[in-house]
């Protein structure tokens, strides 16, 4: 066990359904990031969070947002869901976001959409 | 802009030979270089990291890489690999001046070790 606490693990929905990742950090982490896993993209960055703060943007969708609350926990919110979005979801939490600390990551989020 | 570069797909090692996967980056600056291991299903873990000093880094598992900045390299070594080693390592790398900088993952390199 990472710490990191992802759920659920797997998720299957239909095509312009909408769906909720959680994320809980490891204890004494504030940042928290979201990746996509996908065969054909490899590890793509989404988005960080910093103590409830954006810090960071990748290639997120519009369709995609993100949120970190008051107990650091945060959450990937997926709408409008087409095929292609079906990936492998992980959050991973550091200390504080900062160049030099590694990550800590999930076990990740399997969503599938149908 | 930063980027790392996996340039196997998969490397085949027989069981009780060396490993070594392949790691070049480019950053504008100084980098923080970092490996993770994947197992099937499961999520990343966290292998070593380069920081500063010493270029030859030791980490879990028996692993260790080498910094070399003049080739721009860090690759990952096994002197003698398991079976139980057989996975997607991802190579991955900071920009030192970056303070919010995301770490960018290369590709990932499967490595199967046949017994």
């Amino acid at each position: 066990d990472s710490g990191v606490t992802q759920t659920p693990k797997h998720l299957i929905t239909a095509t312009g359904q909408r769906v909720t990742l959680r994320c809980s950090p490891r204890s004494g982490d504030l940042s928290v990031y979201w990746y996509q896993q996908s065969l054909d993209q490899g590890l793509q960055f989404l988005i960080q969070y910093y103590n409830g703060e954006e810090r960071a943007k990748g290639n997120i969708l519009e369709r995609f947002s993100a949120q970190q609350f008051p107990d650091l926990h945060s959450e990937l919110n997926l709408s409008s869901l087409e095929l292609g979005d079906s990936a492998l979801y992980f959050c991973a939490s550091s200390v504080a976001g900062q160049a030099a600390d590694g990550y800590t990551f999930g076990s990740g989020t399997r969503l599938t959409v149908v | 802009a930063q980027s790392v570069a996996q340039p196997e797909d998969q490397v085949n090692v027989a069981e009780g030979n060396p490993l070594t996967v392949k790691c070049t980056y480019s950053v504008s600056g100084n980098p923080y270089l970092f490996w993770y291991v994947q197992y099937p299903n499961r999520g990343l873990q966290f292998l070593l990291k380069y920081i500063t000093g010493d270029n030859l880094v030791k980490g879990s598992y028996g692993f260790e890489a080498e910094f070399n900045k003049s080739q721009t390299s860090f690759h990952l070594k096994k002197p003698s690999a398991l079976v139980s080693d057989s996975a997607l390592y991802f190579c991955a790398v900071r920009d030192m001046a970056d303070s919010w900088g995301k770490l960018q993952f290369g590709a990932g390199t499967q490595v199967v070790v046949t017994p």
